[in-house]
């Protein structure tokens, strides 16, 4: 089985740099993944990690240590905009495919 | 570019009524993956299926069939309706089944009443 962990609410500055930590306890392991979610509306992808190190898009990045078994997600020049939810979801190592078992997210509200 | 299509994008059914539900990957993308997420709740996983076979199964009831067809579009057919079945239902589309990025569509409410 596997256990996604990851805090239930953040609140941060526009403007900020804010990190959304995950951590996880997974019998195989095939990636990590992180979407931000709009209440009612779909997860949008933001980053894929296979390999320890750091992955980074614009003014977000997303970093894994397989061997600890934790992730994070950094934000970085907080906008009002990203005010919403950010899953973390783990990917099962299995020839299936990329079935992802999801976190309980985190809701971050960007404050003025 | 072209998105994930989801069809219908709200649907109002009553107890032990059926559901169809429809998904329309992002062309090339050979694998089609349904999740179900409750209110207030993380999205679950239900099905995949990977070049028109199913290819992985989480937590489907029996009640539930899936399938993909041969130009990759999948529904999902939800028979017996309960009450509980009140979610979002997202598909998700990704290309050749472990290229890492997966790609939601917008989603069907169903409500149940």
């Amino acid at each position: 089985g596997q256990n996604i962990d990851q805090p239930t609410e953040m609140t941060a500055t526009e403007g900020a740099i804010v990190q959304i930590n995950c951590t996880y306890q997974t019998s195989g392991f095939n990636g990590l993944f992180w979407y931000q979610q709009h209440a009612g509306e779909a997860p949008t992808f933001l980053s894929y990690n296979v390999l320890d190190g750091l992955e980074e898009k614009g003014r977000f990045s997303s970093f894994l240590s397989r061997s600890k078994g934790y992730s994070y997600l950094l934000l970085k020049e907080l906008q009002m905009k990203d005010s919403a939810s950010y899953l973390c979801a783990v990917s099962m190592n299995n020839n299936a495919g990329n079935m992802l078992t999801f976190g309980g997210g985190t809701r971050l509200m960007v404050k003025p | 570019a072209a998105g994930v299509i989801q069809s219908p994008r709200h649907l109002i059914k009553e107890k032990r009524e059926t559901a169809t539900l429809k998904c329309y990957p992002i062309p090339r993308h050979d694998t089609v993956y349904w999740y179900q997420q409750g209110p207030g709740q993380d999205p679950q996983f239900l099905i995949s299926f990977y070049e028109k076979m199913q290819s992985d199964k989480g937590s489907i009831p029996d009640r539930f069939s899936a399938q993909q067809f041969s130009d990759y579009h999948s529904e999902l057919n939800m028979s017996s309706l309960e009450l509980g079945d009140s979610a979002l239902y997202f598909c998700a589309s990704e290309y050749g089944r472990v290229s890492g990025e997966q790609y939601f569509g917008p989603g069907t409410r169903l409500t149940v009443t």
